[in-house]
């Protein structure tokens, strides 16, 4: 079966600073995408970051990037000079090209303080 | 900017009532998805709509739970009898295609007294 961790329930930083958000995932798929979204309390979904297993080089945008590990089986992500509109539960997922479905981890609520 | 519109925002009712939801999805967009979302918890896939047609809905409680997209466009997610456990947020999402990003909703939150 295919699974997402998120083994960081909880974590907060200081504004301006740099964290680094965990993700281990299994497949045994050769073919698949990751993500990463945000959800912003009381707001919808949106996606952050989206990885092709098939590329080498890790996704960036803008103050977000990614590490992806693939023999690891790691997809973390980091984000740079945060600011507190970054406050939000974040998930890790990831979807096979076999049935396009999306694994779900259970998403780590990041707090930035002022 | 096109959106994913959902309705009711919230829902508030007794358990054994019937309860509905509806999503539209952004225009154009094949893939369709319910999820619930237990409050700290990751989505969990309900079902998946390809055009009109059921993708998966092997997590669907179909005693209680039904959905359809009939004309493959807008949808109604259907739950009765409604149990005390059913209270959660009811996301939508759509995407263009199969392995495309998803756009959510602003979801519908339910809560079974």
């Amino acid at each position: 079966a295919q699974t997402v961790t998120q083994s960081q329930p909880e974590m907060s930083v200081q504004e301006a600073e740099t964290v680094t958000l965990s993700c281990t995932y299994d497949t045994s798929e050769n073919n698949y995408y990751l993500f990463w979204y945000k959800q912003p309390p009381s707001r919808q979904m949106i996606l952050v970051i989206r990885q092709e297993a098939y590329k080498q080089q890790n996704a960036t945008e803008n103050r977000f990037s990614v590490n992806f590990q693939k023999a690891a089986k790691s997809f973390s992500l980091k984000i740079s000079d945060s600011q507190l509109g970054d406050t939000a539960m974040y998930f890790c997922a990831a979807q096979t090209t076999k049935n396009y479905q999306l694994i779900w981890g259970a998403g780590t609520k990041l707090i930035i303080k002022p | 900017e096109a959106e994913v519109a959902q309705s009711p925002r919230y829902k508030i009712t007794e358990k054994s009532q019937a309860v509905a939801f509806w999503c539209d999805p952004i225009s154009g967009h094949a893939t369709l998805y319910w999820y619930r979302q237990i409050l700290g918890q990751g989505p969990e896939l309900l079902v998946q709509f390809q055009d009109e047609s059921v993708v998966d809905d092997s997590q669907l409680p179909k005693d209680r739970f039904s959905a359809e997209r009939l004309k493959g466009v807008d949808s109604t997610l259907k739950i009765q009898p409604a149990e005390l456990g059913d209270s959660a947020m009811y996301l939508c999402a759509s995407s263009r295609r199969e392995a495309g990003e998803l756009f959510f909703g602003e979801g519908s939150r339910l809560t079974v007294l």
